[in-house]
Formats: C-alpha cells, structure tokens, sequence
C-alpha cells in the first residue's frame, strides 16, 4: 500500500524559511515523479510543483506563485521529496500536501499545516 | 493558464437520487499525440486529503464505486454519481494536468437534501 507522510509544517515569522518532507512506503520511489499540492483555510487546491524521476532528468516545474522562492528535492536513496520554502509570505499559510503524480495525483498525503504569521 | 470552472459551487440532493457537477475548461484538455482528455476528478472528504475518483476524463480508479462516472471531453466535463449514498458528501474538485501550470477547478460542495 502507498503511503505518504508529510512533516515539518509549523508556525513561521513572515520572510522565514521552512522544509517539509513527504517520507513515502509501499512504491518504488525513484520511478515516480513526485508533486506538492496546497490548500489555503477554506480554500481550493493548488499545484505547487512537482520534481521528475532521475530517468526523465528529475527536473522540476513550479507555479509562477513560488517560482524562485520554493525548491523541490528528492533523496531516492530515502524514499522522501522535500520541500524547500523561502521567503515566506502570509499567503503561503496553507496546508501542504504532496503527492505521487503519473501525471494525475492518484496518491496523497494527510498534509502538513503550514501558518506564515508574525 | 487553463482556467477551471465547476458549476453549481454546492449541490444538495437526496439519498439514492443522481448528483451531477460539472467542470469546464478555458481551453482544450484534449492531449493530441494520445487522443486522452487530460482531465481529473478528487474527492475531499471533511478534515481529510483528496482522493483520486477519476483519471483520463472517464478511467475511474481502481477500487472507485461504479456509481461514480465521469463523461466529456475538450473543454466540459461531468462526474456523476448514480444513486447518492451518505459517504458521498464531500468537495469535488476537478484538475487538468495538460499543460502547466496544473490547475484546479473551485471545488463543488455535496451535500445530503
């Protein structure tokens, strides 16, 4: 069974820096690409990004929101997709999901709550 | 960026009656080297993550009740659920993964009548 399990949400001072973790079990990880999804308080969903498999280059895509303020990692060795956020902004405050992505989501996590607030 | 838009933002309807949302693109899903609409439907239940329904417009996943089926193709899409059960109450939201940026449509509330 896949499963995927984000960590490291929290409260963070506008202009701060967080990273979240997506551990994931129960697939072969360095095949898939994986992406990060958010949901701001009573809100829709967003597509973050996602980072391809090393076979397809293990680039990455990012909506223009946190392009070059967001960077995506993986560590196939670990089975985990990271999430690198910088210059953090009120309206980040969301919860954080990531998902396998072939290129629909056909796998999430519970989500990691993150709130950017002084 | 394609712009999603579901119609009606909340929905009521009676247990075991037909529940129909409806998801149009600003342009073509429609993935030419395939033929397949690049289409999704997700249930979110309350307090919980989505869950993937339906793929490819019309594949339903693996394990998805055969009362939930998606239609359309192009630009309007539907997903139906045939006899409403109470478990079914949720938000529906539907993404296209065409082109990027991914996008989502606002979501569609389903309620118990």
């Amino acid at each position: 069974e896949v499963q995927l399990v984000e960590s490291g949400g929290g409260l963070v001072q506008p202009g701060r820096s967080l990273r979240l973790s997506c551990a994931a079990s129960g697939l072969t990880f360095g095949d898939y690409t994986m992406g990060w999804f958010r949901q701001a308080p009573g809100k829709g969903l967003e597509w973050v990004g996602f980072i391809r498999s090393k076979s397809y280059g293990g680039t990455t895509e990012y909506a223009a929101s946190v392009r070059g303020r967001f960077d995506i990692s993986r560590d196939d060795s670990k089975s985990i997709a990271y999430l690198q956020m910088n210059s953090l902004k009120s309206d980040d405050t969301a919860v954080y999901y990531c998902a396998r992505v072939t290129p629909y989501s056909d796998y999430w996590g519970q989500g990691t709550l993150v709130t950017v607030s002084s | 960026d394609i712009v999603m838009t579901q119609s009606p933002d909340s929905l009521a309807v009676s247990l075991g009656e037909r529940a129909t949302i409806n998801c149009k693109s600003s342009q073509s899903v429609l993935y030419s080297s395939n033929n397949q609409n690049y289409l999704a439907w997700y249930q979110q239940k309350p307090g919980q993550s989505p869950k993937l329904l339906i793929y490819g417009a019309s594949t339903r996943k693996s394990g998805v009740p055969d009362r939930f089926s998606g239609g359309g193709s192009g630009t309007d899409f539907t997903l139906t659920i045939s006899s409403l059960q109470a478990e079914d109450v949720a938000v529906y939201h539907c993404q296209q993964y065409q082109s990027f940026p991914y996008t989502f449509g606002q979501g569609t509330k389903l309620e118990i009548k």
